[in-house]
């Protein structure tokens, strides 16, 4: 069993619709990242939460440490959040990222 | 300054070449970060450098994989007599230090023949 697991593994969705991507893990974090990687690679980080809730524009990630689950939400989606979402843990030290095996978002116009 | 910076961005070689990337962080930040992404996984953690200092390597880095960062400033991943399952997304991270948010290079895709 994978130490994070990332839920759906695809999604699809037309604009406007209310997205959630879920992340639960079973080891002791410090942190938890949730990323946004495009076509070709980059990688770019969404929010790093240990507690509660973060919003940022159209995108709430929220944790629940003790259940130990989190979840990221995009409201009023739009094509260009196309894009996989990943979910990693930190570990630390030397807080290095594990990480799930990402979902595929294809939101269509 | 430009963010975290990685060459090349692809590199095609045959089975048993030895091949070099480099990463360029972002200045002044300690920590630096090698991944490896295979397609449809997400990235896995390779190994990491406090300033100039190698701190750990995954049981993944065999022993043909050896990572370097002299001074403390740009790092090189080699990967010796290439093999084809060596095929996957190579990605440099630097950090400022402690649980910071993590900023991702572009990556490097190697295509081994």
């Amino acid at each position: 069993k994978n130490e994070v697991e990332q839920s759906p593994q695809n999604l699809t969705a037309q604009e406007g619709e209310f997205i959630t991507i879920n992340c639960s893990y079973s080891v002791g974090i410090s942190a938890l990242h949730w990323l946004q990687q495009h076509p070709g690679g980059g990688i770019v980080s969404l929010f790093m939460l240990s507690s509660g809730k973060k919003k940022h524009g159209r995108l709430i990630a929220t944790i629940n440490i003790q259940e130990k689950h989190s979840s990221l939400h995009i409201t009023a989606s739009h094509p260009r959040d196309s894009a996989v979402y990943i979910c990693a843990v930190v570990r630390g030290p030397p807080d290095k990222l594990t990480f799930g095996k990402g979902t595929l978002l294809t939101v269509n116009p | 300054d430009t963010g975290v910076s990685q060459n090349p961005r692809h590199k095609i070689t045959k089975r048993g070449q030895n091949v070099t990337f480099r990463c360029d962080p972002i200045s002044e930040h300690n920590r630096l970060y090698w991944y490896r992404q295979t397609l449809g996984q997400g990235p896995e953690f390779l190994t990491y450098f406090q300033n100039e200092a190698q701190l750990e390597k995954s049981r993944l880095l065999s022993d043909r994989f050896s990572a370097e960062r002299p001074k403390g400033s740009f790092s090189t991943l080699e990967i010796q007599r290439t093999e084809q399952g060596d095929s996957a997304m190579y990605l440099c991270a630097s950090s400022p230090g402690g649980a910071d948010t993590q900023y991702f290079g572009p990556g490097t895709r190697l295509t081994v023949l």
